[in-house]
């Protein structure tokens, strides 16, 4: 299995942009989680899925984040519009029995 | 009552050494505690984990200690070496139960760098 695969890798955009992140996870796994990375707030939870249903999303900063997991093998997290604030390492996660497989990230610069 | 705490926030140890990072949980309804190993420019990547019915777990040079009456674990590196330099994260949660997955709480993670 080639592992959690997300898209892009890298993403520059101007404040007031759509952003769309994708992340396809690993076959098999019934757990999704976007999580937001910066060194001032650390490794953050922004929402997970169970068997494509959204669990908790308590995390999402405001309703300029929104995700989606319409089947089992993708999922999306979009900022609408984007903020400079918003610039940050987003990862996405799939799960198999409690253990967490990050992607690779995608780097979301917002000028 | 969801926190986790890490410490030390950063780390230098000397090739060879011991590095110990600790960290406490407040949550008494986790019963999983992985650690996770960063390295600059990837994902987070799970390095050992333990349950609270044994104190201790070992895979090869890393071991995790685990005190549940007082709620507190902590990750030693043995012979510690310059590939081992990362940012380690402490996490707790559920286990896996009934078909779903619980989240993860993170502790802020630790910077270590092992000197050559």
């Amino acid at each position: 299995d080639a592992g959690v695969i997300q898209s892009p890798r890298h993403e520059v955009t101007e404040m007031g942009q759509e952003v769309t992140l994708r992340c396809k996870p690993i076959s098999g796994h019934n757990s999704l989680f976007w999580y937001r990375q910066t060194m001032m707030r650390g490794l953050e939870l922004l929402i997970y899925f169970n068997n494509n249903v959204p669990i908790d999303d308590s995390g999402m900063p405001e309703d300029r984040f929104s995700a989606k997991m319409p089947n089992a093998s993708f999922s999306t997290l979009k900022i609408q519009p984007s903020e400079p604030r918003d610039s940050a390492v987003y990862f996405c996660a799939s799960t198999f029995y409690n253990e967490q497989f990050f992607g690779p990230g995608t780097r979301l610069t917002v000028l | 009552q969801q926190q986790v705490k890490q410490s030390p926030q950063s780390l230098i140890v000397q090739k060879g050494g011991i590095s110990i990072i600790n960290c406490a949980y407040e949550n008494t309804a986790f019963d999983y505690f992985p650690w996770y190993q960063q390295f600059p420019g990837k994902g987070p990547a799970l390095l050992i984990a333990i349950r609270p019915d044994v104190s201790e777990k070992k895979e090869g040079r890393f071991t995790i200690s685990f005190n549940k009456s007082a709620k507190q674990f902590s990750l030693h590196i043995m012979d510690s070496q310059p590939g081992d330099s990362a940012t380690y994260f402490c996490a707790a949660s559920k286990s896996y139960s009934g078909g779903s997955n619980y989240k993860l709480t993170f502790g802020k993670g630790t910077l270590l760098t092992v000197n050559p």
